[in-house]
């Protein structure tokens, strides 16, 4: 299937554990990006990479750090974790440039206790 | 930096009727606009976009307007039907950055 994949679906941790999440596209393309989508449904950007190389950081704690081995791959590092950080990640895609269609990931819902 | 509002957060219309979701943006170098579906429990999915050199932009049901002096767009949904229910979000940015400012999201419903 061509898509852009997340692993996992969902995610139930204890506050202080630290956790990943994979993402994988093949569609080609060269820009991936994280976003957080909390309960009230806001969705907002995390970061963005280019082949590989950080473009976008947004005004997201330390505890969260992203690493992309690949242009085809960008996974998203948590460590201790939080009460707050409870919500759906999406991962998404899109090809280089500005303007383009952004292709999301089904979602990982993450929850803390 | 950028900023995204929306109107209405929740839509109610009985199938068949029209709905029109509005958004205002505050960056005047913003030239990109997609509009996102996302229904429960799914992830969100581009329905339609329209770049600052247009004013209006159609396809089937769905059409989306663009007022660049007042910094508004709107998206119109005619004819809806029960499956056009979701959260619907518009978005906004700029043809140098890939960084989309998503607006706060409306909910439809559609009822049959």
């Amino acid at each position: 299937d061509t898509a852009v994949s997340q692993t996992p679906k969902y995610l139930v941790t204890q506050m202080g554990n630290d956790k990943s999440i994979k993402c994988e596209q093949n569609l080609g393309h060269d820009t991936m990006y994280w976003y957080k989508q909390d309960s009230k449904k806001f969705l907002k950007i995390m970061f963005s990479y280019n082949n590989k190389e950080l473009i976008i950081n947004e005004t997201v704690p330390n505890r969260f750090s992203p690493k992309s081995p690949d242009k085809a791959h960008l996974n998203l590092h948590i460590n201790s974790l939080e009460l707050g950080d409870s919500a759906v990640y999406f991962c998404a895609s899109s090809p280089l440039g500005g303007r383009k269609t952004q292709y999301f990931g089904p979602g990982t819902r993450l929850l803390v206790l | 930096g950028e900023n995204v509002e929306q109107h209405p957060s929740t839509l109610s219309v009985q199938e068949g009727d029209s709905a029109v979701i509005k958004c205002t943006y505050s960056d005047s170098a913003s030239n990109y606009f997609p509009w996102y579906k996302q229904e429960l429990g799914k992830r969100p999915q581009l329905i339609i976009d329209i770049r600052s050199n247009v004013g209006e932009k159609k396809d089937q049901r769905i059409a989306v307007t663009l007022n660049k002096t007042a910094k508004h767009f709107s998206l119109h949904i005619t004819e809806t039907q029960p499956e056009d229910s979701a959260v619907y979000f518009c978005a906004a940015s700029q043809s140098d950055t890939d960084k989309l400012i998503f607006g706060t999201g409306t909910r439809l419903q559609v009822f049959p």
